[in-house]
């Protein structure tokens, strides 16, 4: 049961080098999700992707791409990284359907996690 | 200020307590409500769904008052396992896709 899974775990870069952190999900779910969590701030949205094909900005974008690249897929990039990009970042995969009788909208399946340092 | 409000605690609470948390939400138009878990360090997890009825998993209970906009979540009989912190979420329907927003998380601390 793999769920979400994200890659690396863990990574120092410098400031102004780029890299991309992966996220595949296997439940088949449409849309996906990529946050990042800083101390006392909680889980903020980057971006998302209601279905494949379509991505969307969510609360703090800027300085990041983001790339739907199949229905497992979704992978988010740091062109040019700098210290404030430090966080732990999580990718995220939703599902929508019911649950005793109701309709839920959008339960989210969580990976384990990136530690990113930017120095 | 966030869309969605929580005490941030820390909740401080002897095994056996019952404890509630609380959290409040700005946009009139969100439509599905969660409380999630995340343990020091880890992934958040779902721990239950808030329906309009209000519902109940065993020593968990959450509630949704439209409107008023808070949703809340009743914890009886606490164990040491339940010491996390609690996130609710809130999404709300935009061009057919469902936005989440986070709140911050009430951290609870249960001690023997």
């Amino acid at each position: 049961n793999a769920g979400v899974t994200q890659t690396p775990k863990f990574q120092v870069l410098k400031t102004g080098q780029s890299m991309t952190l992966q996220c595949a999900q296997d439940m088949n779910h449409n849309s996906m999700y990529w946050y990042r969590q800083d101390p006392g701030m909680g889980l903020r949205l980057i971006y998302y992707s209601a279905s494949e094909g379509t991505t969307d900005k969510g609360e703090v974008p800027n300085g990041y791409n983001v790339s739907r690249l199949n229905k497992r897929e979704f992978s988010l990039r740091l062109e040019s990284a700098a210290p404030s990009q430090t966080s732990v970042y999580f990718c995220a995969s939703g599902l929508r359907g019911r649950f005793q009788g109701d309709e839920v909208k959008n339960i989210q399946y969580f990976g384990a996690g990136t530690r990113l340092s930017v120095l | 200020r966030k869309e969605v409000e929580q005490d941030p605690g820390p909740f401080n609470v002897p095994e056996g307590a019952t404890v509630a948390f609380n959290c409040t939400y700005s946009n009139s138009a969100s439509q599905s409500f969660f409380w999630y878990r995340q343990d020091c360090r880890k992934e958040p997890k779902l721990l239950m769904s808030v329906y309009s009825s209000g519902n109940e998993d065993g020593r968990f209970t959450a509630q949704l008052n439209r409107a008023s906009q808070y949703i809340s979540l009743l914890i009886r009989d606490s164990k040491l396992s339940d010491s996390a912190t609690y996130l609710c979420v809130v999404n709300f329907a935009s061009g057919g896709s469902y936005i989440p927003t986070f709140g911050r998380g009430t951290s609870l601390i249960v001690h023997p």
